[in-house]
């Protein structure tokens, strides 16, 4: 079945720094991928997605790309802020299972930038 | 404003108590799914439907049930809560050419003792 596995937690930073939070997958069929990011006390948001390799999704100074050789789309910023404090998801959506629309998550990692 | 709604957003409940999240959204998305949220799991789906009237189990749906009638309204019923059913719960919903980006409500954190 499909997964998702992401770095382990959480990242402490201070601010201007530079952010790299790892995100691998396993998949069956040709998935997209996504990060989502949850403010505190809020649901998540969709904060970039990629849908086919080689693809590179970018927001809010944030990005990540798509790497089917390696299975992988590595989250980065090269500066965060305190706001940028969060939790991010990787997930994958894959077109090709049993589970229409199906988001399968990783576990998480919180990130929380000091002033 | 475009958003999904839950209800409640806290709950403290005891087991074996029948309860009910109400999830809405005013965006005339066909799909809605609910996932939930556990340290270290990430968020697991337990039942999504495509459209009116039709549903279908997600990856932990055993303790659930839902129904759909209406587009904009996707339930969530506990008929008899355990305490392993305490977790932050998400509703989500979708366009159906679209369901990658689905939008989330802002959450029910349930505590059943």
């Amino acid at each position: 079945g499909n997964s998702v596995t992401q770095m382990e937690g959480p990242v402490t930073l201070s601010e201007e720094a530079f952010l790299t939070i790892n995100c691998t997958y396993t998949a069956t069929g040709y998935p997209s991928l996504f990060w989502y990011v949850q403010y505190p006390g809020e649901g998540l948001q969709l904060l970039l997605k990629a849908t086919k390799a080689d693809d590179k999704g970018s927001n809010k100074g944030f990005e990540a790309t798509y790497r089917k050789e390696t299975t992988s789309f590595h989250l980065e910023k090269g500066s965060v802020q305190v706001s940028d404090s969060a939790v991010y998801f990787c997930a994958l959506s894959d077109p090709g299972g049993t589970s229409y629309g199906k988001l399968t998550f990783g576990q998480g990692t919180i990130l929380t930038v000091h002033p | 404003e475009a958003q999904v709604t839950q209800n409640p957003r806290y709950l403290i409940t005891v087991t074996g108590k029948k309860l009910t999240v109400t999830c809405s959204q005013n965006m005339n998305h066909e799909y809605m799914s609910w996932y939930r949220q556990d340290p270290g799991l990430g968020l697991r789906q337990i039942y999504y439907s495509m459209n009116v009237e039709v549903t279908d189990k997600g990856d932990v749906p055993e303790g659930y049930k839902v129904s759909r009638k209406e587009k904009r309204n996707f339930p969530l019923i506990l008929e008899s809560p355990s305490p392993n059913q305490t977790s932050l719960y998400f509703c989500a919903s979708s366009f159906t050419g679209t369901y990658h980006q689905q939008f989330f409500g802002p959450g029910t954190r349930l505590t059943v003792l």
